[in-house]
């Protein structure tokens, strides 16, 4: 089954403590991309990544990295976790092409900082 | 980006269709019209896109007006499992890999 594959789908951790959320596509997709999603605020994306080794700032990139060394996986990464980074993270993917492409979404991961 | 609006919200009863307004004056001419549904608890669902024509697919229908500055989703037979956040998305032209979701419209869908 085509699938953009979230881990995990709960997370509690403590600030400062860096953790890791990871994301992995089978579909071969080039782009890939993170959102966060907050009540009131919608979903707005953190980082994209059009290919291996290429990323790029989103709309609200501070406190966060990702990397892109294969394909199929982009983890996101929190070096410093705070309280404001709590929220409802989706990883995206979707094959590069003209406005028409699709993409597809995870599950989701519930982070709550305390 | 271009920007859309829709109501925030509306309701219809289970098997009757559903029309879903969506209007996006500042459209530019390589932006395609996307839309995508958010379930409880769930990630974004692709439901549809276009460029000028109708679209039609298993899910709903695109209703896209002659001069694109508006178009419609339409679920022919609406489903309690319809009940979901509607997001009207342009995409594509300068805004290349991103996809900008507003607030959407709340369905609620009655028994």
């Amino acid at each position: 089954e085509a699938q953009v594959t979230q881990n995990p789908r709960y997370l509690i951790t403590v600030t400062g403590k860096k953790l890791t959320v990871t994301c992995s596509q089978n579909m071969n997709h080039e782009y890939m991309s993170w959102y966060r999603q907050d009540p009131g605020l919608g979903l707005r994306q953190i980082y994209y990544s059009m290919n291996v080794e290429v990323t790029d700032k989103g709309d609200v990139p501070e406190g966060y990295k990702v990397s892109r060394k294969e394909k199929r996986n982009f983890p996101l990464i929190l070096e410093s976790p705070s309280p404001n980074q709590t929220s409802l993270y989706f990883c995206a993917s979707s094959r590069t092409g003209t406005g028409g492409r699709i993409y597809t979404f995870g599950s989701g991961t519930r982070l709550t900082v305390v | 980006d271009a920007k859309t609006t829709q109501p925030n919200s509306m309701e219809s009863n289970e098997e009757e269709p559903v029309h879903l307004p969506c209007n996006h004056s500042t459209i530019s001419g390589t932006d395609y019209i996307h839309w995508y549904r958010q379930l409880p608890s769930q990630g974004p669902e692709y439901v549809i896109h276009g460029l000028t024509s109708n679209v039609n697919n298993r899910m709903a229908s695109l209703a896209i007006a002659e001069d694109r500055k508006s178009s419609t989703l339409i679920l022919h037979r609406a489903t309690l499992r319809d009940a979901a956040v509607y997001y009207c998305i342009l995409a594509g032209g300068t805004s290349y890999g991103k996809l900008t979701f507003g607030q959407g419209t709340i369905l609620t869908v009655h028994p």
